[in-house]
């Protein structure tokens, strides 16, 4: 299958503990982006990449939150010291940039974060 | 204020009917529009573009009034299978903003 990948689907821990998150894009896809969203709301945007680099981090919520992408490809969402509150839904999404706009968004079937 | 607004919902219909969605956008330097749909507990896809010419898929049609900052989507003859969360979608250069996404229940 040629669609947008994340690990794991699901993921418990405990209060405290770090998590990673692991994001596959389209092959191809320039953009990707990562979002989360809690039981019944809507999306709420965290950071974009283009390429490796991360020209908006403005939805990063605190400095627990950090994110990286290596060769243009993998990218990987990390949670430090997690809280009750940072359970959530979060999504990974990736798309083509044609003339500096961003076309259709991809996204991948989420990992669902518990914080116990 | 959101920079996308839309009416939460949720909205009940029979099967058969005509629903319109609407949303609004504040920042007037947004280029590109977008309607996603989300069903529980899934990914949201991408279900048409928006352009000022509006644009018309199957029972789908989406409007863009750019004077207005506002965007439309009109479901005709409601299917079982259209129950889900519509989002509308806002982008300018590489940031893109979700609304909150209206409900909608079609009901046989």
């Amino acid at each position: 299958g040629a669609g947008v990948s994340q690990s794991p689907s699901n993921k418990v821990t405990e209060k405290g503990k770090d998590v990673e998150l692991r994001c596959d894009p389209i092959s191809g896809h320039t953009a990707l982006y990562w979002y989360r969203q809690s039981l019944g709301q809507g999306l709420e945007f965290l950071i974009y990449f283009q390429g490796n680099s991360a020209p908006d981090k403005s939805g990063l919520p605190s400095d627990r939150f950090s994110a990286e992408r290596t060769g243009g490809s993998v990218s990987t969402l990390t949670i430090q010291r997690t809280q009750q509150e940072d359970s959530a839904v979060y999504l990974c999404a990736s798309s083509l940039v044609r003339l500096r706009r961003i076309n259709e968004q991809f996204f991948g079937p989420g990992t669902r974060l518990t914080v116990l | 204020r959101k920079e996308v607004e839309q009416d939460p919902g949720p909205f009940n219909v029979p099967e058969g009917a005509t629903v319109a969605f609407n949303c609004t956008y504040s920042n007037s330097a947004s280029q590109s529009f977008f309607w996603y749909r989300q069903d529980c507990r899934k990914e949201p896809k991408l279900l048409m573009s928006v352009y000022s010419s509006g644009n018309e898929d199957g029972r789908f049609t989406a409007q863009l009034n750019r004077a207005s900052q506002y965007i439309s989507l009109l479901i005709r003859d409601s299917k079982l299978s259209d129950s889900a969360t519509y989002l509308c979608v806002v982008s300018r250069g590489f940031k893109t903003i979700f609304g909150a996404g209206t409900r909608l229940f079609v009901k046989a």
